[in-house]
């Protein structure tokens, strides 16, 4: 149980262009979904927590028109990445959670972002 | 504000040896849960354990067992009788439970890279 799709795994696309990542809980609904970041050997840098139909909240230093999220469903958020350009590129892991805070989050197996 | 330290970035052991793997973590709350995730070199992040802050007691789960000290704000990780396997990427993560559900932040430590050798 517990299982969260991502999807695409991979993306190289062209500067300028935008780049939609879509995070699903398979079986069970995810009350709050994350985003986050991964560079290279790194730790993973929370970007966004979203609840399913609220606007999603960004951490500092994290452009909202950016990176756009949407939670329309239990089972699905999607980060949008506008206007990507090379220092977008990245590993991006989304999480989900139901229920209660003491409940872990169940992570995505990621999308590798290369801009070109 | 809360921190997770991990202060070793990469071990590497024999296999069938066993392994600690330390984590040190910094929070003004009372009440907090920690976790240890596994990232293999796929990239998923598989989540291990869950602990609450009012558990200290250890525990096991076959080869692998935890040891949560409040005292040292310690939660280490120990891996016995290693296998290739085990290889990967090991998060140590914090969370602090406050009152304002839903925007509660995960808080990882920078990861313990291990390697098993063959």
């Amino acid at each position: 149980g517990a299982v969260v799709s991502q999807h695409p795994s991979w993306v190289i696309c062209k500067s300028g262009t935008s780049v939609k990542i879509e995070c699903r809980s398979l079986d069970f609904q995810a009350t709050t979904m994350f985003w986050y970041r991964q560079f290279p050997k790194q730790s993973l840098m929370l970007m966004a927590t979203s609840n399913e139909g609220s606007k999603a909240t960004y951490e500092q230093g994290v452009e909202k028109d950016k990176f756009l999220i949407n939670h329309a469903s239990l089972t699905l958020s999607t980060l949008t990445v506008t206007s990507a350009h090379p220092e977008d590129s990245s590993f991006y892991i989304c999480s989900a959670r139901t229920g209660n805070v003491d409940q872990p989050q169940h992570f995505g197996d990621g999308t590798r972002l290369s801009i070109l | 504000a809360q921190k997770v330290t991990q202060a070793q970035t990469e071990i590497s052991v024999v296999e069938k040896e066993d392994v600690t793997l330390d984590c040190v973590y910094e929070t003004r709350d009372t009440t907090y849960y920690l976790f240890w995730y596994k990232q293999p070199p796929s990239g998923e992040l598989v989540f291990l354990i869950r602990r609450n802050s009012f558990d200290e007691q250890n525990e096991i789960s076959g080869r692998y067992s935890w040891n949560f000290q409040k005292s040292t704000s310690s939660f280490n990780f120990t891996i016995t009788a290693s296998q290739v396997v085990d290889s990967a990427v090991y998060f140590c993560a914090l969370m602090a439970a406050r009152s304002n559900f839903g925007n509660e932040k995960l808080t990882f430590g920078t990861g313990t890279r291990l390697t098993i050798i063959p």
